[in-house]
């Protein structure tokens, strides 16, 4: 069975700055695709960055990009100039063909002013 | 578009009482799921439909759990004899054939909570 796993249950980080979250799967698919949702307090989940497996060139969405390294199963997220409308619930999720999304356990993200 | 709505947002009820949510998915999607989230965890996956027809049940989905889509539009989640376990918050996404991105786009959520 799929699984993701996000070791950073928190991170902080200063406005402005820089921050990556991590995140790891596990599949024996080659072909699927990657996703990082957030989740505001109270709010509901929207879609930041999308990753297809087949590329090899890392998504980048404005500030948010991430760092696509499909023999390690690894799919970081970094965003850049954080700003205080990004604290949030951040998760990983995976999906094979047209079935359901498999998250990971979240990572809560402070932005400091 | 006016994207995944629920219905309603919150529930407070007792325990061994029956609970109903609908979900109404954003129009001519032909996909929906229901996930249920648990307090600082992340969204689990309960049962999918393409169209009317349910392709997959979680085994978290008890036989508490019953899942609708009658006509390939709107969608129920039933909870039969509600217990303290049940309390979560329970998300419904909608998608659509054409995306081959796979995108699914999340409703608010309903917030049950069992006394």
């Amino acid at each position: 069975a799929q699984t993701v796993t996000q070791s950073q249950p928190e991170m902080s980080v200063q406005e402005a700055e820089t921050v990556t979250l991590s995140c790891t799967y596990d599949t024996s698919e080659s072909d699927y695709y990657l996703f990082w949702y957030k989740q505001p307090p109270s709010r509901q989940m929207i879609l930041v960055i999308r990753q297809e497996a087949y590329k090899q060139q890392n998504a980048t969405e404005n500030r948010f990009s991430v760092n696509f390294q499909k023999a390690a199963k690894s799919f970081s997220l970094k965003i850049s100039d954080s700003q205080l409308g990004d604290a949030a619930m951040y998760f990983c999720a995976y999906i094979q063909g047209a079935q359901k999304l498999v998250f990971g356990q979240g990572t809560r993200l402070t932005i400091n002013p | 578009d006016t994207g995944v709505s629920q219905d309603p947002r919150h529930k407070i009820t007792k325990r061994g009482q029956n609970v109903t949510f609908r979900c109404d998915p954003i129009s001519e999607h032909n996909r929906l799921y229901w996930y249920r989230q648990t307090l600082g965890q992340g969204p689990e996956f309960l049962t999918y439909f393409q169209n009317e027809a349910q392709l997959e049940k979680s085994r978290l989905l008890s036989d508490r759990f019953s899942a609708e889509r009658p006509k390939g539009s709107f969608s129920t989640l039933e909870i039969q004899r509600t217990e303290q376990g049940d309390s979560a918050m329970y998300l419904c996404a909608s998608s659509s054939r054409d995306t081959a991105l796979h995108e699914q786009y999340f409703g608010p959520g309903t917030r049950l909570t069992v006394t």
